[in-house]
């Protein structure tokens, strides 16, 4: 089956830095790349996915881009504020979402 | 329009009782996912639901736990015999397709406390 890591577990940037987060997949024939984000105390929230034929996409201060000859897609926020802490998770298939990583954006 | 409801928000039960636990997906979505969240733990998958086909068991901890979906819409967790460790929030989600490629709505989850 799929196996998804997701790194780093938890990541700490001064505001106004940017953040990476990084995930890698096995499967070839993956073609939906989601990233969900948990506020402390709130539900999952998708906040931004990309499909496979599609390299990069953004919205705002964040942006998806895929590399399927590595398999891997990053979640980039650009420009940090406070509010982006929270969980975020890159989930495998439909409902393995993992332990995700941690952001502490610092003010 | 309405998002996924649950009920009840809150949860405090002596161990060794049972909880039923409500999700009320978006009108429309046929799938319907249960999940567990440990205190500063990861979403775990508990159940899913699909149209009418059998629901995928797999995540279940144990047989205390079940689930069911009437109708398509209305799905109710079960724990049985309540043990401290099932404290934890649960959350459900629906989709308005069985395929990995559709966003997962979550509701507000419900916060179980086994004393």
């Amino acid at each position: 089956g799929e196996n998804v890591e997701q790194h780093p577990s938890t990541l700490s940037v001064q505001e106004g830095d940017s953040a990476v987060i990084k995930c890698t997949y096995s499967d070839s024939a993956s073609n939906y790349f989601p990233w969900y984000k948990q506020e402390l105390g709130k539900r999952p929230q998708l906040i931004i996915d990309i499909r496979s034929n599609v390299g990069e996409k953004k919205d705002q201060r964040i942006a998806v881009t895929l590399n399927k000859t590595a398999k891997h897609f990053s979640l980039h926020i650009t420009e940090t504020q406070p509010e982006d802490s929270a969980v975020y998770f890159c989930p495998r298939n439909q409902f393995y979402f993992g332990t995700g990583t941690s952001l502490t954006v610092i003010p | 329009g309405a998002g996924v409801s649950q009920s009840p928000s809150n949860k405090v039960t002596e161990k060794g009782k049972d909880v039923e636990l409500r999700c009320d997906p978006i009108s429309g979505h046929t799938a319907l996912y249960w999940y567990r969240q440990s205190l500063g733990q990861g979403l775990e998958f508990l159940i899913y639901f699909q149209g009418n086909s059998a629901p995928d068991k797999s995540g279940l901890p144990s047989d205390r736990f079940s689930a069911e979906r009437t109708g398509g819409s209305v799905s109710t967790l079960t724990i049985q015999r309540t043990q401290q460790e099932d404290s934890a929030v649960y959350l459900c989600a629906s989709s308005h397709n069985d395929s990995p490629a559709y966003e997962q709505y979550f509701g507000p989850g419900t916060r179980l406390t086994v004393t």
